[in-house]
């Protein structure tokens, strides 16, 4: 059975603190990926990953950084985080499609609710 | 610059009915469509999937049909069961993919 895990569930943090959120895939995935879900606005992607060592940003990276040292695992990690960072954040991961982008369906991991305060 | 749009963000049907959730692009080059489900606190998981040489695909209750002159796609469920209430996302794909904003189905028993 396939599996994403995130790290934590929940998470409370402050204003100006530096965030990691972790995800890991046991698929043997090349790609794997970061979104947020707000209300209204559905997935966003932040960051993705296509190789080890590899990343390209997504529609809004602007506040965050990512790290891919093994195939298996993808950070997110939040320098320095602010209110307007207070999301659902989901990893997600694929087998390569075209190119080896996101041509194949993704499996994403259960989330991590963060709140800034 | 939304380029999947779910304009209905809510649809309540009658369990037995047929449920339809509609989603439209703008990017004509997307040439794969897919649907996610989610429930509360979970991930989304992959529902269906249709290439854009194909108008129908179809999965046991589930169907997803493809227009591409309108750019459009739908999720057709039926019948539709009370386990189907979560929200749907429609996804495309060229480079990356770019999701919905979702829809909420509730299917009343």
């Amino acid at each position: 059975d396939v599996k994403v895990t995130q790290s934590s569930r929940y998470l409370v943090k402050r204003t100006g603190e530096k965030v990691f959120l972790e995800c890991v895939q046991d698929m043997d995935h090349e790609n794997m990926f970061w979104y947020r879900q707000d209300p209204g606005l559905g997935l966003r992607l932040i960051y993705f990953s296509y190789d080890v060592k590899m990343k390209e940003k997504g529609d809004i990276p602007e506040g965050y950084s990512v790290s891919r040292e093994k195939k298996e695992r993808f950070s997110l990690i939040l320098e320095s985080a602010s209110t307007n960072q207070t999301s659902m954040y989901l990893c997600a991961s694929s087998p390569p499609g075209r190119g080896g982008l996101a041509g194949q369906e993704q499996y994403f991991g259960p989330g991590t609710r963060l709140t800034v305060t | 610059d939304q380029q999947v749009k779910q304009n209905s963000p809510s649809l309540s049907v009658q369990e037995g009915r047929i449920s339809i959730l509609n989603c439209d692009y703008t990017n004509s080059m997307f040439d794969y469509f897919l649907w996610y489900k989610k429930y509360p606190a979970e991930g989304p998981t992959f529902l269906i999937s249709i290439s854009s040489i194909k108008d129908k695909n179809e999965d046991g209750r589930f169907t997803v049909f493809l227009n591409k002159s309108a750019k459009h796609l739908s999720l057709h469920i039926v019948p539709s069961q009370p386990g189907d209430s979560a929200v749907y996302f429609c996804a495309a794909s060229a480079n990356d993919m770019r999701f919905g904003a979702g829809t909420r189905l509730t299917v009343k028993p």
